[in-house]
């Protein structure tokens, strides 16, 4: 069975500091996305990756970056975080053209 | 730009009812559409899956159909269950593996 993992589940952060939030998968999926949910919003795309160090914005990049020096991991990083980054963050991976499957979520406060 | 919306935003029904949940979408150039549901501070678990060639898909108690010249897809829940309260999502896969996400509907099923 297809395992994402997110590091943390709550996650409680101050105005201006580098918050990083970490996804694992073990399945040798080639793509990662990393998306925010809000009420009312749905979920919107933050950052995708085709693979190892490739990284694609999606529709809001903005105050967000990523890394991927690994396959199986998949970082989003807050460089300096606003409360209205506080969000609940999903992230997914899946093989090419494949349905996506998605972890349990970290639930980021910033105050 | 694809928009996808959701209606109703939230539906409580008596337990046994069935009931039927809409989506409707913008842009016809869609690759499949997903139906996920989310239970409180859970990740997706996908439901259905329908290709943009296929006109509906069927698992137990649930039927998605869609039609993509009118935009539309429905999901239908027969018999439902109080174990069915839960969010349902809805997402067209467009170009590059990107799923565009509705708002949600919020479902209680009422024993």
């Amino acid at each position: 069975d297809v395992k994402v993992t997110q590091s943390s589940r709550y996650l409680v952060k101050r105005t201006g500091e580098k918050v990083f939030l970490e996804c694992v998968q073990d399945m040798d999926h080639e793509n990662m996305f990393w998306y925010r949910q809000d009420p009312g919003l749905g979920l919107r795309l933050i950052y995708f990756s085709y693979d190892v160090k490739m990284k694609e914005k999606g529709d809001i990049p903005e105050g967000y970056s990523v890394s991927r020096e690994k396959k199986e991991r998949f970082s989003l990083i807050l460089e300096s975080a606003s409360t209205n980054q506080t969000s609940m963050y999903l992230c997914a991976s899946s093989p090419p053209n494949q349905p996506q499957h998605f972890g349990d979520g970290t639930r980021l406060s910033i105050l | 730009k694809q928009e996808v919306t959701q209606i109703p935003a939230a539906l409580s029904v008596p337990e046994g009812e069935n009931l039927v949940l809409n989506c409707s979408f913008t842009d016809s150039a869609i690759y499949n559409l997903q139906w996920f549901r989310q239970d409180p501070g859970k990740g997706l678990t996908s439901l259905l899956l329908i290709q943009s060639s296929q006109r509906e898909q069927t698992s137990g108690r649930l039927n998605a159909s869609l039609d993509k010249s009118s935009g539309r897809s429905t999901l239908y829940i027969a018999a439902s269950q109080p174990g069915d309260s839960a969010t349902y999502l809805c997402a067209v896969e467009q170009y590059g593996n990107k799923l565009v996400f509705g708002a949600g509907t919020i479902l209680r099923v009422k024993s």
